[in-house]
């Protein structure tokens, strides 16, 4: 079974910290994916990579930013963290029939 | 660009009744076409997907999905309701290509009464 884990379930940090979300993926699978989820919005992409070293802006990059070093390893930074980042973030990856696999999600909030 | 609509926010359905979320998506060439799941405090699990050939799909759960072209759309069916199919529903397309992503709808949450 593929499996995405992610490094916490529930994250609490305050304004201005710098915050990072890691990812890590057993299945050797080129494409990661970070998204955030907030009721009534859906899932919005904010980075993702098809390739080690390679990353692509998705539609709320604002705020944020990522590293990929290694294949199985996708994090997701968060510079100076705000209130408005406070949200569920989930990360997946994709097999070559295009299915994601989601992890388990990190709900941070930021006080 | 790509994007998926979902209309309905909310949806209550009796137990054993029929169910047809809706999921309307705006893109130019094939999409290909998924319905995500998400039970409370879980995963998001991939109910089916469509990428071409026969337009009624059959997914994990009794659900089903067809792809109507001319309507550009792509409803969630099941014929019979259960308690534990409560919960969050996402429709999402994708683009192919170097740089492929999924676009999601906002979600239909859904409430099943006894």
């Amino acid at each position: 079974d593929v499996k995405v884990t992610q490094s916490s379930r529930y994250l609490v940090k305050r304004t201005g910290e710098k915050v990072f979300l890691e990812c890590v993926q057993d299945m050797d699978h080129e494409n990661m994916f970070w998204y955030r989820q907030d009721p009534g919005l859906g899932l919005r992409l904010i980075y993702f990579s098809y390739d080690v070293k390679m990353k692509e802006k998705g539609d709320i990059p604002e705020g944020y930013s990522v590293s990929r070093e290694k294949k199985e390893r996708f994090s997701l930074i968060l510079e100076s963290a705000s209130t408005n980042q406070t949200s569920m973030y989930l990360c997946a990856s994709w097999d070559l029939s295009y299915e994601q696999y989601f992890g388990p999600g990190t709900r941070l909030t930021v006080t | 660009a790509q994007s998926v609509t979902q209309p309905d926010i909310h949806i209550t359905v009796s137990e054993g009744a029929s169910l047809e979320l809706r999921c309307n998506y705006s893109y130019g060439a094939t999409p290909y076409l998924f319905w995500y799941v998400q039970s409370p405090g879980q995963g998001l699990q991939l109910l089916l997907k469509y990428f071409s050939g026969d337009t009624l799909v059959q997914g994990i759960k009794g659900f089903e999905a067809e792809f109507k072209r001319s309507q550009s759309s792509f409803n969630l069916r099941k014929p019979s309701v259960h308690w534990s199919d409560a919960a969050e529903y996402f429709c999402a397309v994708i683009n192919t290509g170097t740089a492929s992503k999924l676009t999601f709808g906002t979600g239909t949450r859904l409430q099943v009464t006894l």
